[in-house]
């Protein structure tokens, strides 16, 4: 069966410092997959999406930028973090030709 | 771009009554609409969804309807219990290569005894 692994749960970093989440997705190949950011009490906001390694597209400028070394790895990337990118954010994939999403576990990232 | 509203933001009913939470979007190319329970803390989960050949679809207790030519579709929940408590996403998207699923804004609904 297919499983989605997201990692790390929570995560306290300084205003400046670096970032990298990370996804993987097993049991599947080529999948789609997406990174969103659910600010507190808010809906989910899709940040990037990709279609096959190397493909990356961005739905929102910003401060973050994603990539797709393998099949089924996504990374999501910050090299400055900022305060406003506190959130929760939640990787998810879709099976090529299929609708509905799985969502990793997600991470609580603060920005202090 | 497509665009989802929602409504309410927050719905509190009695345990027993029923909860619907609606939901109207804006691209006509849409044809997948799925809905999402999100427990605190955790990650939304797939509770039902509705394709756009398909007007009504039912599972145990909660139902979807559409409404393609207003453009818009409902979540029922009957006879209501406190597990049920929860926010609510409605999304809309295209099938097709990307399938980007654009999200409402949330229900909380919170199940008083």
């Amino acid at each position: 069966s297919q499983t989605i692994h997201q990692w790390p749960a929570t995560l306290v970093q300084p205003v400046g410092s670096p970032l990298s989440l990370e996804c993987t997705v097993e049991g599947t190949s080529n999948p789609n997959l997406y990174w969103y950011r659910q600010a507190a009490g808010r809906g989910l906001q899709l940040l990037f999406y990709s279609v096959g390694i190397g493909q990356i597209s961005s739905e929102v400028p910003q401060n973050l930028s994603a990539s797709r070394p393998q099949d089924r790895q996504f990374i999501l990337s910050s090299k400055k973090l900022l305060l406003s990118d506190s959130g929760f954010y939640l990787c998810a994939w879709r099976k090529q030709g299929a609708e509905g999403y799985t969502f990793g576990s997600g991470t609580r990232l603060t920005v202090v | 771009g497509e665009n989802v509203e929602q409504h309410p933001s927050t719905l509190s009913v009695q345990e027993g009554d029923s909860a619907v939470i609606k939901c109207t979007y804006s691209d006509s190319a849409s044809n997948y609409f799925p809905w999402y329970k999100q427990e605190l803390g955790k990650r939304p989960q797939l509770i039902i969804d509705i394709r756009s050949n398909v007007g009504e679809k039912k599972d145990q207790r909660i139902a979807v309807t559409l409404n393609k030519t207003a453009k818009h579709f409902s979540l029922h929940i009957t006879e209501t219990q406190p597990e049920d408590s929860a926010v609510y996403f409605c999304a809309a998207s295209f099938t097709g290569t990307a399938s980007k699923l654009t999200f409402g804004t949330g229900t909380r609904l919170q199940v008083t005894l």
